[in-house]
């Protein structure tokens, strides 16, 4: 099945930063990923995702890109702000009847 | 106000017994998630379900069952026979089977067995 590596698993950033988070993936077949941020005690939220037909998308100050050769992707945060600060999920999908595989995590802190 | 519904939010048991954590939507939604989160860990898939009274074991099924009697409802028991059953347990769900779809979230119910 697939597997999802995530790194970091802990990131601290000053504000103003940039924060880069990356994702490998195992299963070549694989064409939905999504990321998820989860602030503490509260349910994980969708705050981007990329298909395999796009190399990277971009919303605001969250970037994905997608590298399906070497079946990674990351997640970039521009402009760090202290409500940045979460745990941040990727994920992955093979497709039709599946579930999405997530990583295991990243605790990004960003200081003010 | 569509979405999901876990309850309750806080449960409690003693080793040895069986609990049902409950898991519902009014979103119309087909698919069907449980996942467990521990620290470190991330979200690790048990069971899920696309369409009603049918259901798929995830990577660590072992020790917990489900049930898919209506489209709204899909309920976890965690059985005596899980190791480790104190967790946080999240309920998620998915417009048809559209697997490149965002995953709805419930509220999570924290599980603590001693």
């Amino acid at each position: 099945g697939e597997n999802v590596e995530q790194h970091p698993s802990t990131l601290s950033v000053q504000e103003g930063d940039s924060a880069v988070i990356k994702c490998t993936y195992s299963d070549s077949a694989s064409n939905y990923f999504p990321w998820y941020k989860q602030e503490l005690g509260k349910r994980p939220q969708l705050i981007i995702d990329i298909r395999s037909n796009v190399g990277e998308k971009k919303d605001q100050r969250i970037a994905v890109t997608l590298n399906k050769t070497a079946k990674h992707f990351s997640l970039h945060i521009t402009e760090t702000q202290p409500e940045d600060s979460a745990v941040y999920f990727c994920a992955a999908s093979i497709g039709e009847g599946t579930a999405l595989i997530f990583g295991k995590g990243t605790t990004l802190s960003v200081s003010s | 106000d569509g979405g999901i519904t876990q309850s309750p939010k806080y449960l409690f048991r003693k080793e040895g017994q069986n609990v049902t954590l409950s898991c519902e939507q009014n979103l119309n939604h087909d698919a069907m998630y449980w996942y467990r989160q521990d620290p470190g860990q991330g979200l690790r898939l048990i069971y899920y379900s696309q369409i009603v009274n049918d259901f798929q074991k995830g990577d660590i099924a072992e020790g917990y069952s489900v049930s898919r009697e209506k489209k709204e409802s899909f309920p976890l028991t965690v059985t005596s026979a899980q190791k480790n059953p104190t967790a946080f347990y999240l309920c998620a769900s998915i417009s048809g089977s559209r697997y490149n779809s965002p995953l709805h979230f419930g509220n999570g119910t924290r599980l603590t067995v001693t």
